[in-house]
C-alpha cells in the first residue's frame, strides 16, 4: 500500500528556508504516469498547490510561489523534497506531500496524500 | 488562474438526508478536470471524485459528481454520520486551484 511521509523541522525562523522531504514507500517514485507534489494549508484555511515534479526532474510551480520554491527528486532514496526560501508568518501551514495520477501535469489529480506536517514560521 | 467558488459555505443537514454541494469556476475547466476531496479535522484530504464524475477507489456509491464547463456538483444521496466533514473542489486542467470549501455539519 502506498504511503507518503513528510519530514523536516516544525519551526523555521522568518527569512530562513523551509525544507521538507517526502519519503515514498509501497511504490516507486520512478513509475510512469505519476507526478509528485506539495500542497499546503494554513491553519483553519483552504488548500494551496505549491508545485509538482516528475521523476525525470521536470518541475511545475504555482506562479504565486515560483520565485521562492525549489522541488527536487532523489530516485535512489525514493524521496522528493521542497524548499521555500525567505519565509514569513504567511508560510505557516500544514504541508502535504502527494502523488498525482495522470499522463500530463495538467490533467493529473491528487490520488494519495501524506498525513501532513505543520510548519510554523516564528522567531 | 481559475477561481473556484463553492456554495454554500456551510450546509446543515441530518443523517439520511441528501446533500448537494456546488462548485462554480471563473472560466471553463479543461476536459472536466475537476476533483472533489473530503477532509476531516486533523486529517489529510481524501480523494472522492475525479474527472468530474468518476468515483475514486473505495468510495461508496452514495457519492456522485456531475457537471461540466463552469458548474459542478457533488451529491451525497443519503448522509451517513461519517460524511460530516469539509469538502473541497479542485481543478487540475491548468495551474491547480481549490475552492474555499463547504463545511457539512450535523443539524
Amino acid at each position: 500500500q502506498l504511503q507518503l511521509q513528510e519530514s523536516g523541522p516544525g519551526l523555521v525562523k522568518p527569512s530562513e528556508t523551509l525544507s521538507l522531504t517526502c519519503t515514498v514507500s509501497g511504490g516507486s517514485i520512478s513509475s510512469n504516469n505519476y507526478f509528485w507534489g506539495w500542497i499546503r494549508q494554513p491553519p483553519g484555511k483552504g488548500l494551496e498547490w505549491i508545485g509538482s515534479i516528475y521523476y525525470s526532474g521536470s518541475t511545475y510551480f504555482n506562479p504565486s510561489l515560483k520565485s521562492r520554491v525549489t522541488i527536487s527528486v532523489d530516485t535512489s532514496k525514493n524521496q522528493f523534497s521542497l524548499k521555500v526560501s525567505s519565509v514569513t508568518a504567511a508560510d505557516t501551514a500544514a504541508y502535504y506531500c502527494a502523488r498525482l495520477s495522470g499522463d500530463y501535469i495538467w490533467g493529473s489529480y491528487v490520488g494519495y496524500w501524506g498525513q501532513g506536517t505543520l510548519v510554523t514560521v516564528s522567531s | 488562474e481559475i477561481v473556484l467558488t463553492q456554495s454554500p459555505g456551510t450546509l446543515s443537514l441530518s443523517p439520511g438526508e441528501r446533500a448537494t454541494l456546488s462548485c462554480r469556476a471563473s472560466q471553463s475547466v479543461s476536459s472536466s478536470y475537476l476533483a472533489w476531496y473530503q477532509q476531516k479535522p486533523g486529517q489529510a484530504p481524501r480523494l472522492l471524485i475525479y474527472g468530474a464524475s468518476s468515483r475514486a477507489t473505495g468510495i461508496p456509491d452514495r457519492f456522485s459528481g456531475s457537471g461540466s464547463g463552469t458548474d459542478f456538483t457533488l451529491t451525497i444521496s443519503r448522509l451517513e454520520p461519517e460524511d460530516f466533514a469539509v469538502y473541497y473542489c479542485q481543478q487540475y486542467g491548468s495551474t491547480y486551484t481549490f475552492g474555499q470549501g463547504t463545511k457539512l455539519e450535523i443539524k
